[in-house]
């Protein structure tokens, strides 16, 4: 297993447009994060999945944003409609609920948004 | 509201010498505390982490000190080695949080040789 897997680390798009990103969890891994992180500030959690439902989501992500996981495997984050203040990585993590509490989540490499 | 908070943004220390990382937290409901190493272009590694019924963990060069009445914890990485120049954030968790963790904004650690 390689890890958690981002794909792509880096994306430009312009204010409007729509984009998609995905992330591959480490397979044994019934729990998908997604953080958003800026500049200057800490991972800010966006939403999280145990297998393929959706149990929580905050309130930093809009109505703009959705994400999936359809069969539990794979996530797909979607910003609709773009905003310069979309500009941040996203961090996808994976983690198995025994061990999430001492040991945290397995985080990706991320994907970071430019939007201009 | 920043439930925890990093008030150091970077920290500089010599290559052999104690390096000292701090981190403060203001819901007094946490019970698990995490510290996690990034490296630029990568995403965060969990490094250490200390549960509310301890005060001290220990990892080889790492160490965390949890205060729970000063709702602080530390992180001291002895000897400090120019491999451990990094972005250092602390998280926390607890059992009204549900299944997320809050994060600081980050400690810059350079070691310099």
């Amino acid at each position: 297993d390689t890890g958690v897997s981002q794909d792509p680390r880096h994306k430009i798009t312009k204010r409007g447009q729509n984009v998609t990103f995905r992330c591959d969890p480490i397979s044994e891994h019934n729990r998908l994060y997604w953080y958003r992180q800026t500049l200057g500030q800490g991972p800010e959690f966006l939403t999280y999945f145990q297998n393929e439902a959706q149990l929580e989501k905050s309130r930093l992500l809009s109505d703009r944003f959705s994400a999936e996981r359809p069969k539990g495997s794979f996530s797909t984050l979607e910003i609709q409609r773009t905003e310069q203040g979309d500009s941040a990585m996203y961090l996808c993590a994976s983690s198995s609920p025994e061990v999430t509490a001492l040991y945290g989540y397995t985080f990706g490499s991320g994907t970071r948004l430019t939007v201009v | 509201d920043q439930q925890v908070k990093q008030n150091s943004p970077s920290l500089s220390v010599q290559e052999g010498r104690i390096s000292i990382l701090n981190c403060d937290y203001t819901n007094s409901m946490f019970d698990y505390f995490l510290w996690y190493k990034k490296y630029p272009a990568e995403g965060p590694t969990f490094l250490i982490s200390i549960s509310s019924i301890k005060d001290k963990n220990e990892d080889g060069r790492f160490t965390v000190f949890l205060n729970k009445s000063a709702k602080h914890l530390s992180l001291h990485i002895v000897p400090s080695q120019p491999g451990d120049s990094a972005v250092y954030f602390c998280a926390a968790s607890g059992w009204n949080t549900g299944n997320q963790f809050y994060f600081g904004t980050g400690t810059s650690l350079t070691v310099i040789p």
